[in-house]
């Protein structure tokens, strides 16, 4: 069946550092792909999405690419702040609107100043 | 921007309590979801739903659980007889029929089970 497997945490980094989170998967077919944020004490918000092979998902600076030949969809920021500490989702769905995501484990990212 | 609300934020129950968790989709999404999010560890899907039947339920998923769109707005998970396991994040998710499945989850109900 589908899974997805997340780098585990936590990731602690200095503001304005670098940061990749490693995300793969396993899938039939051609799922859509998924980064998830969920703030202390919040919901999950979607981060950024992509949809087929070679698509960058991108907002807030995160970016992550579709990789079909590595199926990764690593998640990447050049300059972290304080504020991006949270707990991020990779996911992964059939495209077909009504269908499970399936998530990863999580991984927790605290950023210091 | 329409967004997906969830009541109560939290719930705290009895082992053996029924309880009922709510939530209002977004108004033009047909696809409605449940998750869970026990302490600590990774969503969990447990339902979805589309024109007023299910289409697709975890392992999870049991008798105990049910779910109703009872009205044109809310969209509702019941637990009949509550057990401590089933203390958890409980998140409500919407999508439309279109966009590669994009779902869009409200705050999340904590339900802790005493």
């Amino acid at each position: 069946g589908n899974s997805v497997t997340q780098m585990e945490g936590p990731v602690t980094l200095s503001e304005e550092a670098f940061l990749t989170i490693n995300c793969t998967y396993t899938a039939t077919g051609y799922p859509s792909l998924f980064w998830y944020v969920q703030y202390p004490g919040e919901g999950l918000q979607l981060l950024l999405k992509a949809t087929k092979a070679d698509d960058k998902g991108s907002n807030k600076g995160f970016e992550a690419t579709y990789r079909k030949e590595t199926t990764s969809f690593h998640l990447e920021k050049g300059s972290v702040q304080v504020s991006d500490s949270a707990v991020y989702f990779c996911a992964l769905s059939d495209r077909q609107a009504g269908t499970a995501l399936i998530f990863g484990k999580g991984t927790t990212l605290s950023v210091s100043s | 921007e329409p967004e997906v609300t969830q009541t109560p934020s939290h719930q705290v129950t009895q082992m053996g309590q029924e309880v009922i968790l709510r939530c209002v989709p977004i108004s033009n999404h047909l696809y409605f979801y449940w998750y869970r999010q026990i302490l600590g560890q990774k969503v969990e899907f447990l339902v979805s739903f589309y024109n007023n039947e299910i289409s697709e339920k975890s392992e999870i998923f049991d008798d105990q659980f049910s779910v109703e769109r009872p009205d044109g707005s809310n969209f509702t998970l019941k637990i009949r007889s509550t057990k401590l396991e089933d203390s958890a994040m409980y998140f409500c998710a919407s999508s439309p029929t279109s966009g590669n499945n994009e779902q869009f989850f409200g705050p999340g109900t904590r339900l802790t089970v005493l």
